[in-house]
């Protein structure tokens, strides 16, 4: 079964800091995609970023960017620049190659200190 | 380009009732998912809908039940509801097989209350 774990419940980082949440999976599929979500306290689940597994090349969105370690199944947001806008519930998200369904890790809370 | 929009945003129903709840998917999108976030945890699948057909489900009971419609809005009914029940209820939309495309569009979601 395909699972995503992320074993940071809560974190909280200084303005204009770096911060890295961490997201391991377990999958046996060599096609899959990877995302970082993030819900404010309004609900709404915005995309962060995504990873085609395919490629090597990290991802990098702006002050986000991630550290995707194949082998090691790892897939961990780092967040430069910390703004008090950033403060939110981060999900890691796993779907494979033409399925249907995101699978979500529990998520971790962030918070931004001013 | 319209979002993903849900309604109502919060609903409140007693055991045993039976709930719908509403998702407008984003202006081009064909497929629809819906997932279940309960509190303090990541939302959880419970189907998918393409082209009006039932796509992929998750370990939900048949009381979970949805529809697509012509116009690729969607619609998820739950039946006997249970207190377990209470939760975020998230609709994504998506535009399915296109290679690469995985990514799906949230809406706000519904809170679900079950009293």
């Amino acid at each position: 079964a395909q699972t995503v774990t992320q074993s940071q419940p809560e974190m909280s980082v200084q303005e204009a800091e770096t911060v890295t949440l961490s997201c391991t999976y377990d999958t046996s599929e060599s096609n899959y995609y990877l995302f970082w979500y993030k819900q404010p306290p309004s609900r709404q689940m915005i995309l962060v970023i995504r990873q085609e597994a395919y490629k090597q090349q990290n991802a990098t969105e702006n002050r986000f960017s991630v550290n995707f370690q194949k082998a090691a199944k790892s897939f961990s947001l780092k967040i430069s620049d910390s703004q008090l806008g950033d403060t939110a519930m981060y999900f890691c998200a796993f779907t494979g190659s033409g399925t249907y369904k995101y699978i979500f890790g529990t998520g971790t809370r962030l918070k931004v200190l001013a | 380009e319209t979002g993903v929009t849900q309604s109502p945003t919060h609903l409140i129903k007693t055991r045993g009732q039976q709930v719908t709840l509403r998702c407008s998917s984003q202006s081009g999108h064909n497929t629809v998912s819906w997932y279940q976030q309960a509190l303090g945890q990541g939302p959880q699948f419970i189907f998918q809908y393409y082209r009006e057909e039932e796509n992929g489900r998750g370990n939900f009971p048949p009381r979970f039940s949805g529809l697509q419609f012509p116009n690729y809005s969607s619609e998820l009914n739950v039946n006997a509801l249970e207190l377990d029940d209470s939760a975020l209820y998230l609709c994504a939309s998506s535009l399915a097989l296109v290679e690469g495309r995985n990514e799906q569009f949230f809406g706000p979601g519904t809170r679900l209350t079950v009293l």
